[in-house]
C-alpha cells in the first residue's frame, strides 16, 4: 500500500467548506484512495473513495488528480458534527493501513 | 438496516487472563477484519477472516486468534493478556472481494479492552 501523507491538523469555519488535502505520491495503478474519519474514539466510519475519476456522495467530494499522486477531500458545508480525525488511505488490499491522519476542527 | 455490532463495548481483565470479543458482520457481508488501536499507536491490522477461513493477520504474536462462523460473525481471543493489550478493538466488515474490485470495509463501535 502507497504511503499517505496528510497535514496533522486543520480548522474549519462552520458553514464553510473544509478542503482536506492529501499527498499519495507513490500511489500504484490498482490502488484506490479512501476516506475515512473517527469521531472521538468511535469505529472509523467511510465517507468516500475513488480510482481516477472524483467522486462525490452526500457526505462529500475526492477529487483526484490527473497523475493521482494527490487528493482532496471536500466537505462543501462543515459542521461542528464534522469534527473528527480524517484519514486518507491508499490501497488495493484487504489490509487497511491508517496513518496519523488530519484533525479537523470545526469552530462556530 | 443494522451496521456491525460488538460486545461487549467494555472489558476489564487482568494480566495473564483470557479475553473474547465478538463481531457481527452487516447483513450479506462475509468478510471481516480486526484492528487494534492502542492509545499512541493508531489503527493497526490484526486479522481478516473470509468464509470462515483466516486469510491475513498483522504483525501480531500468535496468542491473538481468531475464527468465523458459519454465520459469519467472528471472535477475536488474546489469551495470555498483557499490559500494553489493553485498547480499543475494532471490527469491520465487507462484500467478498470481487476479481477487480475493492470492497469498502465499514466498522463497528469497537470494544474496549482495559488489562490491569
Amino acid at each position: 500500500d502507497a504511503k499517505t501523507t496528510q497535514p496533522p491538523s486543520m480548522d474549519c469555519a462552520e458553514g464553510r467548506a473544509a478542503n482536506l488535502p492529501c499527498n499519495h505520491s507513490t500511489i500504484s495503478g490498482n490502488e484506490y484512495v479512501y476516506w475515512y474519519r473517527q469521531i472521538h474514539s468511535q469505529g472509523p466510519q467511510y465517507i468516500i473513495h475513488g480510482l481516477k475519476n472524483n467522486e462525490t456522495n452526500e457526505m462529500a467530494s475526492l477529487i483526484i488528480t490527473e497523475d493521482r499522486k494527490s487528493s482532496t477531500l471536500i466537505l462543501p458545508h462543515a459542521t461542528l458534527r464534522d469534527t473528527a480525525v480524517y484519514y486518507c488511505i491508499a490501497t488495493y488490499t484487504d489490509k487497511l493501513i491508517f496513518g496519523t491522519g488530519t484533525r479537523l476542527q470545526v469552530f462556530p | 438496516e443494522a451496521g456491525v455490532t460488538q460486545s461487549p463495548t467494555h472489558l476489564i481483565k487482568t494480566r495473564g487472563q483470557q479475553a473474547t470479543l465478538r463481531c457481527s458482520p452487516i447483513s450479506g457481508h462475509t468478510s471481516v477484519y480486526w484492528y487494534q488501536q492502542a492509545l499512541g499507536l493508531g489503527l493497526q491490522f490484526l486479522l481478516w477472516y473470509d468464509e470462515g477461513e483466516e486469510r491475513n493477520r498483522g504483525n501480531f504474536p500468535p496468542r491473538f486468534s481468531g475464527r468465523q462462523f458459519p454465520n459469519y460473525s467472528s471472535e477475536l481471543n488474546v489469551n495470555a493478556l498483557e499490559l500494553e493489550d489493553s485498547a480499543l478493538y475494532l471490527c469491520a466488515s465487507s462484500l467478498l472481494k470481487g476479481l477487480a474490485t475493492q470492497e469498502t470495509q465499514y466498522f463497528g463501535p469497537g470494544t474496549r479492552l482495559l488489562v490491569l
